[in-house]
């Protein structure tokens, strides 16, 4: 157990809907990131938040958004979804003052688009 | 953009030594990660360079070069629980992640 958990477990919805992804990090970490795995394209960084700001953006469409609330959980938000979204989304914490700057991953959310 | 190149998959026999080579071009580095995943599970951490040279952690072993752009994961004394997708990934802002080996240990 990573310390970091994601809600929900699964999803599964249809193709132009909204969905909000949830991760609370491990207690003390201020960075969250958050990554999509597909079978096709291995995992793939989306964006980064740290203590409320965004960090840095990766392969993240502009159908997707997310943000990290005062109490450092963050939410990522996917909306007119397409069948290629279906997809692990996961979640990563890490606490930046660590020099090694090692990233825990939570259990992820399993996102089906239907 | 980020190039991570790293074999799809390697096969070992119980208590062998397997060797994961990953190479990288990359449009920035800050450390080069391994980490290990079981299907369906999160990925998890087994070992960080940043400098050259070898950093060995009980059974496993990582080497990195940064004038080749080169590391390698070095598995000893292989279990079947070792069976798994082995990730190189290089950091820069986030993780930038190579597609996966997919060691199999057979018996």
């Amino acid at each position: 157990d990573s310390g970091v958990t994601q809600t929900p477990k699964h999803l599964i919805t249809a193709t132009g809907q909204r969905v909000t992804l949830r991760c609370s990090p491990r207690s003390g970490d201020l960075s969250v990131y958050w990554y999509q795995q597909s079978l096709d394209q291995g995992l793939q960084f989306l964006i980064q938040y740290y203590n409320g700001e965004e960090r840095a953006k990766g392969n993240i469409l502009e159908r997707f958004s997310a943000q990290q609330f005062p109490d450092l959980h963050s939410e990522l938000n996917l909306s007119s979804l397409e069948l290629g979204d279906s997809a692990l989304y996961f979640c990563a914490s890490s606490d930046r003052d660590r020099e090694t700057y090692e990233q825990y991953f939570g259990p992820g959310t399993r996102l089906t688009v239907t | 953009g980020q190039n991570i190149d790293q074999p799809t998959e390697m096969t070992a026999t119980e208590g062998a030594i397997v060797q994961i080579n990953c190479t990288y071009q990359t449009s920035g580095f800050n450390g080069l990660f391994w980490y290990q995943q079981h299907a369906g599970e999160a990925p998890t951490f087994l070992s960080y360079n940043v400098l050259d040279g070898l950093e060995e952690k009980g059974r496993f072993s990582s080497f990195l070069s940064r004038s080749k752009g080169y590391s390698y994961l070095l598995l000893k004394e292989l279990q079947m629980k070792d069976s798994a997708s082995y990730l190189c990934a290089v950091r820069d802002r986030g993780l930038s992640f190579g597609a996966g080996t997919t060691v199999t240990v057979r018996a």
